[in-house]
């Protein structure tokens, strides 16, 4: 069954502006994962950060982790139209087990 | 990162008959994962499939519909078995790369997308 929760499920922004997007999940983890997809198409992994992380980055990408709380939260500063896609975090127990995903939030980025 | 390969990219198929997806990595990796991505929707485990034992499914999924084999450490197939149009969907493998810095990423193939007709 599904762990991870997106929210919102959809978001539509302006180029430049910033999106925010958040996960929640149920159990304890080992690590967090951020994974892009556009249209329909593979999996493009963004970033991972463990459960002894607060706060990662990645270029225009910043995450974060709250394991109190279960969740985590994925910014993307300065948006473009290229990344117009749908996000999704997915949680993993221990190493070299299975990812298991949230529902995902599709973004809109309008030029 | 691990580079992975599928085939075919994608098919449409007749009910009733079966498709065998495969899935190959450019390094040796124990564990290869497959997951099925209904249309609009997110990714659901299929099965965990490790070299030289039988696969392990995930509750709704069973071997006689979903076969799987695993010969290698770079190799593993997928069958969709006796197909309907409830099995269109995006089928995806994916490997956990424990090589190098970047250990616990699981890395994805480009998927296979299947219309049932």
């Amino acid at each position: 069954s599904q762990q991870g929760e997106e929210d919102p499920q959809a978001l539509s922004i302006q180029e430049g502006e910033n999106a925010t997007m958040n996960c929640s999940y149920k159990t304890s983890i080992n690590n967090l994962q951020w994974y892009r997809q556009n249209s329909g198409r593979g999996l493009v992994h963004l970033i991972l950060i463990r459960s002894n992380e607060r706060e990662k980055h990645s270029g225009r990408l910043r995450v974060t982790l709250d394991t109190s709380k279960k969740s985590s939260s994925l910014l993307i500063t300065a948006s473009r139209a290229a990344d117009t896609a749908s996000y999704f975090c997915a949680t993993q127990t221990w190493g070299n087990t299975p990812l298991v995903f949230g529902k995902g939030t599709r973004l809109s980025v309008i030029a | 990162s691990a580079v992975i390969s599928q085939k075919p990219s994608r098919d449409i198929c007749q009910r009733g008959t079966s498709l065998t997806i495969q899935c190959q990595v450019d390094s040796q990796v124990t564990m290869m994962f497959w997951y099925r991505q209904q249309p609009g929707q997110s990714l659901t485990l299929i099965a965990t499939a490790n070299q030289g034992s039988e696969a392990t499914y995930e509750s709704g999924f069973v071997i006689d519909k979903f076969p799987i084999s695993r010969p290698n450490l770079t190799f593993s197939t997928l069958t969709v078995s006796n197909m309907s149009p409830e099995d269109s969907s995006i089928y995806l493998c994916s490997v956990e790369d424990r090589q190098g810095g970047r250990q616990e990423t699981q890395y994805f193939g480009p998927g296979t997308r299947l219309l049932v007709l």
